[in-house]
Formats: C-alpha cells, structure tokens, sequence
C-alpha cells in the first residue's frame, strides 16, 4: 500500500522557537496532503490542506502565519511551527490521499506515522 | 452540530464476542466514508472504506443508511487485538472529518 513518511517523530525543544515537520509520500505521487492535530484523549482535528504547487487552505480558526505549509514537490509538504508556545505541544500528523496509488481507492487517506511536539 | 459524532465508549467486550458501533453524519452530500482504527499513540490505519451496498470484510462488516446519515461497522469474534479506538470519517468536498473515536477494549 501506499506510504507516508514524517520527521522528525518526536521534538522537545524550547518556546518562541520554530519546528519544520516534514511529510513524505514514499511510492506515490500526493497532489494533496492534510495536515492534522490530535490533542490526548480527542480526535483529529483538520488543521489545513495543502495542494502541490498552491498555497495551502487553512481551516478556521488555525493561524496561517503561525502554521507556514510549504508543498513544494508532489512527494513532501512541510509544516513549521513558528515561534513554537507549551499550547502548540500536540501530536501532528499529515496524511496524504492516495489520488492514483495503486492499489487504493482515490479517495484513501494513508497517514503518516505522526510527530509528537513537546514545547518547554 | 459537528460534522461526524461517535459514541466514544468504551465498549468493554470480551473475547469472542460481536460488537457494534454507528456513526451519525451531518452533511447528506458526503461522498465517501470510511472507518479507521488508531492504537494509543499512533497513526490512524485505514479499517475499511464504507460502500453504499454495505461491504464486509473477514470479521468486520460495515453498513452504510444515507436516509439516516449513519455508517456502523460490526465485529464478529473479536480478539484482543481488536482493542483500539475506531474512527469514523466522512469525506465532504475532498475534506475528511473525523468522528471522535469508539474505544474498544476486548478482554480475555
């Protein structure tokens, strides 16, 4: 099946700095990827989509100055954390939807095995 | 009222035993559903996509009623390894909106 790679999977690191996560589609090609926020004992919670090549849409409520998405190729998005605070510590997780992956259905969502932020 | 809304349980079954879970959704355009599994601290797993005709897959079988706006998936004997949280998505305009997550927790 398809598959999606994020880096780091864990981060501590300290408020007021910046995190770039990294999400990858290993053997297929992602026009779109989503990125996610899960915070303990809830469910995910859309945070943006991003489309290769175009900025990303935001949902509401999630601060694009605050969550930079870069889409840069068809295989890796990025998210940074900017000026990272203690409520920004979550699990974030991208996934990307399968689109012509073979194998799977169009609409397939394969995720990433997420990164969890710690900031101090 | 959220996009999808689940029981979140938990359900404490034991082993062998069949379980259900339903889903309600708000939106009657959604497209595409589907049930995912997620163990503690992990990535969602794709269970299984949702079919309008109802699609069963080994122990799992999952239904889908537009009328009502619900989707339920079944487990039929389950194991141990059936203990998880089931999420329920629903695919809305190629946006996916997450239900809140049924724990199962199988015992022996």
């Amino acid at each position: 099946g398809a598959v999606v790679s994020q880096h780091p999977s864990w981060v501590i690191c300290k408020s007021g700095t910046s995190v770039k996560i990294e999400c990858r589609s290993l053997d297929f090609q992602a026009t779109t990827m989503f990125w996610y926020r899960q915070f303990p004992k809830q469910s995910l919670m859309l945070m943006a989509t991003s489309n290769e090549g175009s900025k990303a849409t935001y949902e509401q409520g999630v601060e694009k100055d605050k969550f930079l998405i870069n889409h840069a190729s068809l295989t890796l998005s990025t998210l940074t954390v900017t000026s990272a605070h203690p409520e920004d510590s979550s699990f974030y997780i991208c996934s990307a939807r399968a689109g012509q992956a073979r194998g799977a259905l169009y609409n397939e969502q394969f995720f990433g095995p997420g990164t969890r932020l710690t900031v101090l | 009222r959220k996009e999808v809304e689940q029981d979140p349980g938990p359900f404490n079954v034991p082993e062998g035993a069949t379980v259900a879970f339903n889903c309600t959704y708000s939106n009657s355009a959604s497209q595409s559903f589907f049930w995912y599994r997620q163990d503690c601290r992990k990535e969602p797993k794709l269970l299984m996509s949702v079919y309008s005709s109802g699609n069963e897959d080994g122990r799992f079988t999952a239904q889908l009623n537009r009328a009502s706006q619900y989707i339920s998936l079944l487990i039929r004997d389950s194991k141990l390894s059936d203990s998880a949280t089931y999420l329920c998505v629903v695919n809305n305009f190629n946006k996916f909106y997450f239900g809140s997550g049924t724990k199962l927790n199988v015992k022996p």
